[in-house]
């Protein structure tokens, strides 16, 4: 089984719909990161959680919020959905060593 | 402010040796990173290099860092199809936590 899963892997969504999206990790880790990925602009940080009651703002978290249920689960929401939020997220989690483990990725489209 | 930057491609025929340079900003980053995505996958971390160090060698994979300079390399040597991916480049932020990415050379092997 995979050690970081996410859900949904696609979803479609209205402009104005609260969508949320899922991450879920077995690594036991500490640290968790929502990630968005986009064409030629690379990976940018949104939020991150070093444990449950630690959230931190990251490069982009305009339009998003987050929810650390547990150690294990990070879910990224997006409250009001808009098209240039269409894009490629990612989660990842760290031991707060050298390496972040990234899920598979959700893609996201608004329309 | 900090900046990872890095060619956006590179084409290479298999059997050749790819190089893919990166230059930050930060010089007080403990770790620098090479991660790999795979087309629909998350990313995966191929390599990293301490900041003490100028060469890490891993099999095909040899990383250079000039520190002086702030400018890393990636070399694969013997490139294959199976090669061909997006390199992120990434140092660690200011305060340690998180990470900034490049935003990643399409590397594309030709056989």
């Amino acid at each position: 089984d995979a050690d970081v899963t996410q859900t949904p892997r696609n979803r479609i969504t209205k402009t104005g719909k609260r969508i949320m999206l899922e991450c879920s990790q077995t690594k036991g880790h500490d640290r968790m990161y929502w990630y968005r990925q986009d064409p030629g602009l690379g990976l940018r940080l949104i939020y991150y959680s070093f444990d449950v009651k630690d959230i931190n703002k990251g490069e982009i978290s305009d339009g998003y919020s987050v929810s650390r249920q547990a150690q294990a689960k990070f879910s990224l929401s997006l409250e009001s959905a808009i098209p240039n939020q269409t894009a490629l997220y990612f989660c990842a989690t760290s031991s707060g060593a050298n390496e972040q483990f990234f899920g598979p990725g959700t893609r996201l489209t608004v329309l | 402010g900090e900046d990872v930057e890095q060619s956006l491609f590179l084409s290479v025929r298999e059997g050749d040796s790819s190089v893919i340079n990166c230059t930050y900003t930060d010089s007080s980053s403990t770790y620098l990173y090479w991660y790999k995505q795979e087309p629909g996958a998350g990313l995966q971390l191929l390599t990293y290099i301490f900041s003490n160090m100028d060469m890490k060698q891993d099999q095909r994979l040899t990383v250079l860092l000039n520190k002086k300079d702030k400018h890393l390399s990636l070399r694969i040597a013997d490139t294959q199809t199976g090669d061909s991916a997006i390199y992120f480049c990434a140092e660690e932020d200011q305060a340690g936590t998180a990470l900034i990415f490049g935003k990643g050379t399409t590397l594309s092997v030709s056989s």
